[in-house]
């Protein structure tokens, strides 16, 4: 089946500084990709929504300031989180689609800020 | 409103009994229906889907999932777990609405299979 990766998988950070994190499809273009953002046993809340070449799409309540989505090519796209603050702290997963039936999920990137 | 709801968060049950998890829609639309698992510090797995067709559907791992359009259901079910199946399982649902079409997640449940 299709791959999606996501690096890091693991990243700390002191507060006050920016993280990058990518997220690849390794076997296909994806036409859309979703950033999500999930906290300690609860349900994954979408941020974003980006289509390559275009300017990503956020949900109600995400700042696109503080969360940087760029999605240069059909197979990366990176989340960048700027002046990062302990409250920032969460599992983040991407998801990329090529159809319009099904997504494909990373393995997701804990961020730890401190 | 399209929503979906998850109705147990948690379910404990003992190894190589049945086991049902609950999910329930609320739409006006078509909808696109998918069960994920996700085990700790991982990203999700695509269990099963429906798109069309047949309403009983079979996915990875001895799962299968029946669309009830009625009952605006999709309830996961597996005859006999095993351990390895402790995980959390999120419903997911696609309304087929509007240009981005975008998943919506159920809460998640927590299935835990005891010895």
């Amino acid at each position: 089946g299709a791959v999606v990766s996501q690096h890091p998988s693991w990243v700390i950070c002191k507060s006050g500084t920016s993280v990058k994190i990518e997220c690849r499809s390794l076997d296909f273009q994806a036409t859309t990709m979703f950033w999500y953002r999930q906290f300690p046993k609860q349900s994954l809340m979408l941020m974003a929504t980006s289509n390559e070449g275009s300017k990503a799409t956020y949900e109600q309540g995400v700042e696109k300031d503080k969360f940087l989505i760029n999605h240069a090519s059909l197979t990366l796209s990176t989340l960048t989180v700027t002046s990062a603050h302990p409250e920032d702290s969460s599992f983040y997963i991407c998801s990329a689609r090529w159809s319009t039936y099904e997504q494909y999920f990373g393995p997701g990137t804990r961020l730890t800020v401190t | 409103a399209q929503s979906v709801t998850q109705l147990d968060s948690q379910v404990p049950v003992f190894e190589e009994a049945p086991v049902e998890l609950r999910c329930n829609y609320s739409s006006s639309v078509s909808v696109y229906l998918f069960w994920y698992v996700q085990y700790p510090n991982q990203g999700l797995q695509l269990l099963l889907k429906y798109l069309s067709g047949s309403t009983l559907v079979k996915g990875i791992n001895g799962f299968e999932a029946e669309f009830n359009k009625s009952q605006t259901s999709f309830h996961l079910r597996k005859p006999s777990v095993h351990i390895s199946d402790t995980a959390e399982y999120f419903c997911a649902v696609r309304f087929l609405e509007g240009s981005a079409r975008q998943l919506t997640f159920g809460s998640g449940t927590q299935l835990t299979v005891l010895p």
